[in-house]
């Protein structure tokens, strides 16, 4: 199976500008969870959308914002962007509940998007 | 927030030797995970252990777990420059929660 794609690679950005940021999970992942890691704060979970429906968000102004789509593809948004908002974005998926006990549990993460905001 | 610390937070050893790295983590918890870093990319999941089991095995890689203590540890044998990486600890509910990783530098 193919692993998690993340597009785009690399992205620069000026402030107050927005971007999106997709994700294609792992084929029959019905789950997926994008994270930001900076150096300053690590890896923080922005939320989790499973079967188009956002289940889970952390603890992120509402600037950024995410969807999923009915094949499971997700993106994420970040309006207004931040100088502070430089980060490497991360995408995971994980299999769907009930396909093996504690393999919903276990992420597949994507290269990430490095996003450079001036 | 990160749900833990780990130590050290950096770590370079000669190829051959063994790499330990420590994490803590502040909830109970069902299962703790590893995961490793390669400069910047992805993190690729290593192994997970429950909140039952005391000690597993995969590959050259040897996982403990203390609940007692909130404490888990990494041990990476006859390490290889193919190594050189960040590692991370991870509990899981919804999400998962990392600690701050240690860098390792394994030396050719």
């Amino acid at each position: 199976k193919a692993g998690v794609t993340q597009t785009p690679r690399y992205l620069i950005k000026t402030r107050g500008q927005q971007v999106t940021l997709s994700c294609s999970p792992i084929s029959g992942h019905r789950s997926v969870s994008w994270y930001q890691q900076t150096p300053g704060q690590g890896l923080q979970f922005l939320f989790e959308y499973f079967s188009e429906t956002q289940r889970n968000k952390g603890n992120f102004p509402g600037r950024f914002s995410g969807r999923q789509f009915s094949n499971s593809r997700s993106e994420m948004n970040v309006s207004t962007l931040e100088l502070g908002d430089s980060a490497l974005y991360l995408c995971a998926s994980s299999p769907e509940e009930g396909t093996g006990g504690l393999a919903k549990n276990i992420q597949y993460f994507g290269a990430g998007t490095r996003l450079s905001v001036l | 927030s990160q749900q833990g610390e780990e130590d050290p937070q950096a770590l370079s050893i000669q190829e051959g030797e063994n790499a330990t790295m420590n994490c803590s983590y502040k909830t109970s918890i069902n299962n703790l995970q590893w995961y490793r870093q390669n400069s910047g990319r992805g993190l690729v999941h290593l192994i997970l252990i429950r909140s039952n089991e005391r000690e597993k095995h995969s590959g050259r890689l040897r996982v403990t777990l203390d609940t007692s203590k909130k404490s888990s540890s990494l041990l990476i044998t006859a390490s290889r420059a193919a190594d050189t990486a960040s590692y991370f600890c991870a509990t899981s509910d919804y999400k998962l929660s990392f600690g701050a990783g240690t860098t390792v530098t394994v030396r050719a």
